[in-house]
């Protein structure tokens, strides 16, 4: 089963920023919380990850609470082309064990 | 990041016949993953496979199903074997890379068995 819990869907409007959430109560200490998205018909894509503290790159931006259980990513501003399924994956990357599992993620759709 | 292409893109095949795809990247990476993602679902990992050794096969995935090779650091193949509609699915390669170990993945490849 999926560490993570996420809403099936979402609307955003283009220009606005979009926040998705993401519950993971039973995070342990040493695992990272990793989004991916998936537009359609490609594969997944890589977007951010954190520990604890918040992080941003040139795609978005991750706030992780303080008690880590939950955690936000944020697409400052939306285009239509961040229409996708975007999954909130838990991991502890150094685990030999290596495998993401994949849960339902949060279908975004960006309208004009 | 890692650039990984897989061939072929898409393909229609028919039952009871089998399909290779390739997985090229552009870097050296020890750990490589085979994904399947069945229609309107999401991604189910069907083995790990490592160079120099045997893929490591999840549960439900059987290596007579999904034979895998792994001759190098920068390729690997997945062979569908005696195709059934029920293997029409998006096959996807993955790598692990970058300081986390974050993944990358291939554009996959859409198989229609018919």
């Amino acid at each position: 089963d999926a560490k993570t819990t996420q809403p099936p869907s979402m609307d955003c409007a283009e220009g606005r920023a979009a926040n998705l959430p993401c519950n993971h109560s039973t995070i342990s200490g040493n695992e990272y919380v990793y989004w991916y998205r998936q537009i359609h018909s490609q594969g997944p894509q890589y977007i951010i990850h954190g520990l604890k503290n918040n992080e941003t790159n040139e795609m978005a931006s991750l706030i992780i609470t303080e008690d880590r259980k939950s955690s936000t990513l944020i697409l400052p501003h939306a285009t239509l082309r961040d229409t996708a399924v975007y999954y909130c994956i838990v991991r502890a990357p150094m685990d030999s064990n290596y495998q993401l599992i994949w849960g339902a993620g949060t279908k975004l759709i960006i309208k004009p | 990041s890692a650039v990984i292409s897989q061939k072929p893109s898409r393909d229609i095949c028919q039952r009871g016949t089998s399909l290779t795809i390739q997985c090229q990247v552009d870097s050296q990476v020890t750990m490589m993953f085979w994904y399947r993602q069945q229609p309107g679902q999401s991604l189910t990992l069907i083995a790990t496979a490592n160079q120099g050794s045997e893929a490591t096969y999840e549960s439900g995935f059987v290596i007579d199903k999904f034979p895998i090779s792994r001759p190098n650091l920068t390729f690997s193949t997945l062979t569908v074997s005696n195709m059934s509609p029920e293997d029409s699915s998006i096959y996807l390669c993955s790598v692990k890379s970058g300081q986390n170990y974050e993944q990358y993945f291939g554009p996959g490849t859409r198989l229609t068995v018919t």
